[in-house]
């Protein structure tokens, strides 16, 4: 049960977009399309950005956005913004059990 | 609205047994569709799930926590609780209870603002 990858950080300006990529295998984010992302600010628990790949909740400014080829599944941030700088989990079921990644910083420069 | 709120121990010395419980308010944890669920965060790291319990019971842990682990509910409590049992320094992080969406899908929609626990003599 290897953690997903994702790269360490990203970076952008503000208004631009910018996209983490979380790559699994055929046994967890390959086969199952229940990818979730969370958002983590500094001392706060995660909060839900994305789930079932691209699925947006209620309240989650639609410039977040998911997708998924193969075993890679991705995040994008389109019109980043100030308030986007946080550190951002994607996550796989992998029939019962789950994978989170590694975690990835994005910073707003 | 649903929150979920850890309790327990800040403090545990090595080869004790770390216990938390998480209580839920503003819905009934009976109810089925959710998984009841654990994830820590080490110091500076990412997050790890630990497991997670259905209302029947039913329960599935990293395979990792397996031997040391158990995870239990309480529905007249509204409550669940973990014990992970040999605890070393490794197992010192801040530790998370979640609600996770179930039925053709997994994903974690509602979090507990965390706990710490250090492992420490």
């Amino acid at each position: 049960q290897s953690a997903l990858t994702q790269p360490r950080s990203v970076s952008g300006s503000p208004g631009q977009s910018v996209t983490i990529s979380c790559t699994g295998t055929s046994s967890d984010v390959g086969t199952y399309n229940y990818v979730s992302w969370y958002q983590q600010h500094p001392g706060k628990a995660p909060k839900l950005v994305i789930y079932d790949v691209n699925q947006r909740p209620s309240g989650v400014p639609d410039r977040f956005s998911g997708s998924k080829s193969g075993n890679t599944a991705s995040l994008t941030i389109s019109g980043l913004q100030a308030e986007d700088e946080a550190d951002y989990y994607c996550c796989s079921y992998a029939g019962n059990f789950v994978i989170f990644g590694g975690g990835t910083e994005v910073t707003v420069l | 609205q649903v929150q979920l709120q850890e309790s327990g121990p800040g403090l545990v010395k090595p080869s004790q047994t770390l216990s938390l419980t998480c209580t839920v308010s503003g819905g009934s944890i009976s109810g089925g569709g959710y998984y009841w669920s654990w994830v820590r965060q080490h110091p500076g790291k990412g997050l790890e799930w630990i497991g997670y319990i259905y209302h029947s019971g039913s329960t599935h842990y990293n395979s990792s926590l397996k031997s040391l682990l158990t995870i239990s509910i309480d529905t007249s409590e509204n409550q669940f609780s973990l014990k992970l049992n040999s605890v070393t320094a490794a197992d010192t992080a801040v530790y998370y209870c979640a609600r996770a969406v179930s039925g053709a899908t997994l994903y974690f929609d509602l979090w507990g603002r965390g706990t710490q626990v250090t492992v420490s003599s």
